[in-house]
């Protein structure tokens, strides 16, 4: 089976960094993406790794280690509109290559 | 155009009823997803058509059917559902995943209320 883990809530305040992370136990993994749900609303895709490294998109980086079941999705500047739930899912080849996402951390920027 | 459609936004339904909901996508994508989200909850997968034949159902109750007319289009068939049902119910869209690995894209949803 698969198990994801990532913090349930987060605060951050305006203009500061924050990082979100997300952990993982599976077999044949194939891949992880992170993606931004307002309320409501479709999650959109931020970002994707498939190999250990930072991956980085402007104002939004994602870094996975393969060897520790590990990433973060790292966060700067924030602006209130990044007030937002942030979905890691990790793709393994023993799925289909079929999405399964972590329960989400709920981010709430203050300013 | 990298926009997956979905309607209705809403819908409210008896226990009786039988309604059917709809997802389109115009951007050459062979695989189509129905997730099932809950309140403050991550989206659960339900249904993954490739090349518009089923290719997963993840133990969906059979009050679910879905359908997949054509590679641009999914349905999902909704009948004698339970209040517990009641979620937004998100369509995606991908290449093909046996081809490797791709983002998907996401409609905004239909709100289900089960009355």
């Amino acid at each position: 089976g698969q198990n994801i883990d990532q913090p349930t809530e987060m605060t951050a305040t305006e203009g500061a960094i924050v990082q979100i992370n997300c952990t993982y136990q599976t077999s044949g993994f194939n891949g992880l993406f992170w993606y931004q749900q307002h309320a409501g609303e479709a999650p959109t895709f931020l970002s994707y790794n498939v190999l250990d490294g930072l991956e980085e998109k402007g104002r939004f980086s994602s870094f996975l280690s393969r060897s520790k079941g590990y990433s973060y999705l790292l966060l700067k500047e924030l602006q209130m509109k990044d007030s937002a739930s942030y979905l890691c899912a990790v793709v393994s080849r023993n799925y289909g290559q079929n999405f399964v996402f972590g329960p989400g951390t709920r981010l709430s920027v203050l300013p | 155009d990298t926009e997956v459609t979905q309607t209705p936004k809403h819908l409210v339904m008896g226990m009786t009823n039988k309604k059917s909901l709809k997802c389109e996508q115009h951007m050459g994508h062979r695989a189509m997803y129905w997730y099932k989200q809950k309140a403050k909850k991550p989206p659960e997968l339900m249904f993954v058509y490739s090349y518009e034949k089923l290719s997963i159902n993840e133990s969906v109750p059979s009050r679910f059917s879905p359908e997949c007319p054509n590679s641009s289009l999914l349905n999902l068939h909704l009948h004698a559902l339970q209040p517990e049902d009641s979620a937004l119910y998100l369509c995606a869209s991908s290449q093909d995943p046996s081809g490797g690995v791709y983002e998907q894209y996401f409609g905004p949803g239909t709100r289900l209320t089960v009355t």
